[in-house]
């Protein structure tokens, strides 16, 4: 299986600081990747797909990147509904793997 | 606009079975694979299985494979996961996803909680 490494897991910021978010795949897996946010005791939703497609509807304040097997998830300026917890996601193949999440506290 | 909501949760003895649906509304259910995710209490998710738009090709997580079988049913619009020889490790939120393309989940339902405990 491929094995998904987030970093950190947690992170202390403000409103309006930039902040990124690091997900680390095992092995190669192309662009395959998204980014889902999740609020406490909601669903999962999702942000970003094939490593910085913006999904409909998500603010452009969102944005990810790659570089080699290191993906990058970034919020420009963050507001207070981004506080909740960030999870990416391989797509490459089944099983479809998860990070562990990054908890984003104010 | 699109609509997944999941029922048949509950609490169940280790050993014994469960069948989850997801009732699907607001989008072509026939057009769409369609996914369950889990979530252990304060744990991170774990994608459990996956069924094409047609319904013939599944894939299982290895944690499940054996135990679990995901079907659809065009007629109704309707997701189901039938869990046999479940666990304590099973007890989580069961999510069902839409998937427009294959593993990326655009829309959730709200989850459906299972406890497995004697």
């Amino acid at each position: 299986d491929i094995q998904m490494t987030q970093s950190p897991s947690s992170l202390s910021a403000s409103v309006g600081d930039r902040v990124t978010i690091t997900c680390r795949a095992s092995q190669s897996i192309s662009r395959y990747l998204n980014w889902y946010q999740q609020r406490s005791g909601k669903a999962p939703k999702l942000l970003i797909y094939g490593t910085s497609s913006l999904q409909s509807g998500v603010p452009s304040r969102f944005s990810g990147s790659e570089s080699g097997t290191d993906f990058t998830l970034t919020i420009s300026s963050l507001q207070p509904e981004d506080f909740a917890t960030y999870f990416c996601q391989q797509s490459y193949t089944t099983p479809y793997t998860f990070g562990q999440g990054t908890k984003l506290e104010l | 606009q699109v609509q997944l909501v999941e029922s048949g949760g509950g609490v169940v003895q280790p050993g014994r079975s469960l069948r989850l649906s997801c009732a699907a509304s607001g989008f072509t259910f026939s057009s769409y694979g369609m996914n369950w995710v889990r979530q252990a209490p304060g744990k991170g998710l774990e994608w459990v299985a996956v069924i094409s738009y047609d319904g013939i090709n599944k894939y299982y997580a290895g944690s499940v494979k054996g135990r679990f079988t995901i079907s659809r049913d065009i007629s109704r619009n309707t997701l189901d996961l039938q869990m046999d020889s479940l666990r304590p490790e099973d007890t989580a939120v069961y999510f069902c996803a839409r998937a427009p393309d294959w593993g990326v989940f655009d829309s959730w339902g709200q989850g459906a909680l299972v406890i497995v405990s004697s």
